[in-house]
């Protein structure tokens, strides 16, 4: 079965602190891609940060990066130096690339709350 | 740069009545998509499309219609609405990706709420 979880329902960070954000996969496919969304309380899902399954380097968008640990088939989002708008629903998602519409299978989310 | 734009943003229907929600994007995305948000449970699939033309049933298609007759738009259909439809809505769209991998970009959502 291809499925996403995301076992934290809620974190909070204090501003200017870094964060960890789990995210754990499962997939038969060899080749897949991973992306992380952020859901405003305005509600728009707004693309983060993207890792493909051969990429050797974890990747980097300014104060985003992802962890991956392939083996342990995680994909953790880091988020460095908290910022009070980053106070937002937070999804992992997944692309196994055996289907052909570049079908995405998103986990339940997390909300993480930034506190002053 | 409108990207990926839904119409309306909320609605309230009464059971059993009928509604279209409209998504039109831009970019000249190939691949268009209809998702479902409820809470606790991430977005999941309804219908997509991979070109004009065509459309497909994604995870939870029972109740929906979908057409794309032109590359640009994407309709989705609820002919007899029921509570258990209440929800947001979320169209998203993403360029062939030629065997690779490339985020959707999503419309802002439509809110419904089925009474």
């Amino acid at each position: 079965a291809q499925k996403i979880t995301q076992t934290q329902p809620g974190m909070f960070v204090q501003e200017k602190e870094a964060v960890t954000l789990d995210c754990t996969y499962d997939t038969s496919d060899q080749s897949y891609g991973l992306f992380w969304y952020k859901q405003p309380s305005s509600g728009e899902m707004i693309f983060l940060i993207y890792q493909g399954s051969y990429d050797e380097q974890n990747a980097t968008e300014g104060r985003y990066s992802l962890n991956f640990q392939k083996a342990r088939k995680s994909a953790n989002l880091v988020i460095s130096a908290s910022q009070l708008g980053d106070s937002a629903m937070y999804f992992c998602a997944m692309r196994p690339f055996s289907g052909g519409y570049n079908k995405l299978i998103f986990g339940a989310g997390t909300r993480l709350a930034v506190h002053p | 740069n409108a990207g990926v734009t839904q119409t309306p943003k909320f609605r309230v229907l009464k059971t059993g009545q009928s509604m279209t929600l409209l998504c039109a994007q831009d970019m000249n995305h190939e691949y268009m998509y209809w998702y479902r948000q409820d809470p606790g449970m991430g977005l999941r699939l309804i219908h997509y499309s991979v070109g004009e033309g065509t459309t497909a049933k994604g995870e939870v298609p029972d109740g929906y219609n979908v057409s794309r007759l032109k590359k640009q738009n994407f309709l989705l259909g609820l002919e007899s609405a029921a509570p258990s439809q209440t929800s947001v809505y979320f169209c998203a769209s993403s360029p062939w990706t030629g065997g690779s991998a490339q985020p959707q970009h999503f419309g802002d959502g439509t809110r419904l709420s089925i009474l």
